[in-house]
């Protein structure tokens, strides 16, 4: 167990539809990333925040917003749903803004979008 | 357990040989690389990691190469166990230009059989 919790566990949901992920960091890290898995396109890194604000962003699409509440847990909002959409997303999260090493992964939310 | 990735090469061993596992990165500006393993059903998890100014880096039971003249890194692991079997990726990332996203390869399915 990495210590960083992700909910839901699997999400199923239509085309068009507008999502939220939650993810809770390990206690005492500030920095969460969000990544996204997919057959197709492997794993991509998303966005990352630390202590509250956005710090670095990847692949992310414009329908797809994250934030960073005061209490750290972080939430990953995925609106107009595409069938594309479906993967794997990870959360994880690390002590400081850079350490890729010591960047601890949640279990991940599963969504399917049909 | 979910699967990602169903069209991974697979490398296939048998218990207790050592195996190796091999990824071509794309950038030959990265400077700081890093192998991680995914157990079905989990987030990826940190193994080992080595900057561009090493050529070798031993942690315990596994080894990485580096190879920058050809833009080759190897993941060795020695004894390989039943545990060990999982899907392994490797990540690049440029750390002077303080980008702090990590750039995933596709990806090796290493099954152990007994």
């Amino acid at each position: 167990d990495s210590g960083v919790t992700q909910t839901p566990k699997h999400l199923i949901t239509a085309t068009g539809q507008r999502v939220t992920l939650r993810c809770s960091p390990r206690s005492g890290d500030l920095s969460v990333y969000w990544y996204q898995q997919s057959l197709d396109q492997g794993l991509q890194f998303l966005i990352q925040y630390y202590n509250g604000e956005e710090r670095a962003k990847g692949n992310i699409l414009e329908r797809f917003s994250a934030q960073q509440f005061p209490d750290l847990h972080s939430e990953l909002n995925l609106s107009s749903l595409e069938l594309g959409d479906s993967a794997l997303y990870f959360c994880a999260s690390s002590t400081t803004s850079g350490s890729f090493n010591e960047q601890f992964f949640g279990p991940g939310t599963r969504l399917t979008v049909l | 357990g979910e699967s990602v990735g169903l069209h991974l090469p697979t490398l296939s061993v048998q218990e207790g040989d050592n195996s190796i596992i091999n990824c071509a990165y794309s950038n030959s500006a990265s400077d700081y690389f890093i192998w991680y393993k995914q157990e079905s059903g989990k987030g990826p998890q940190f193994i080992i990691d080595i900057r561009s100014n090493m050529d070798k880096r031993q942690g315990q039971r596994v080894t990485v190469l580096l190879n920058k003249t050809v833009k080759h890194l190897s993941l060795q692991i020695a004894a390989t166990q039943p545990g060990d079997s999982a899907v392994y990726f490797c990540a690049e990332n440029i750390m002077d230009t303080g980008r702090r996203a990590l750039t995933f390869g596709s990806g090796t399915r290493l099954q152990v059989q007994p």
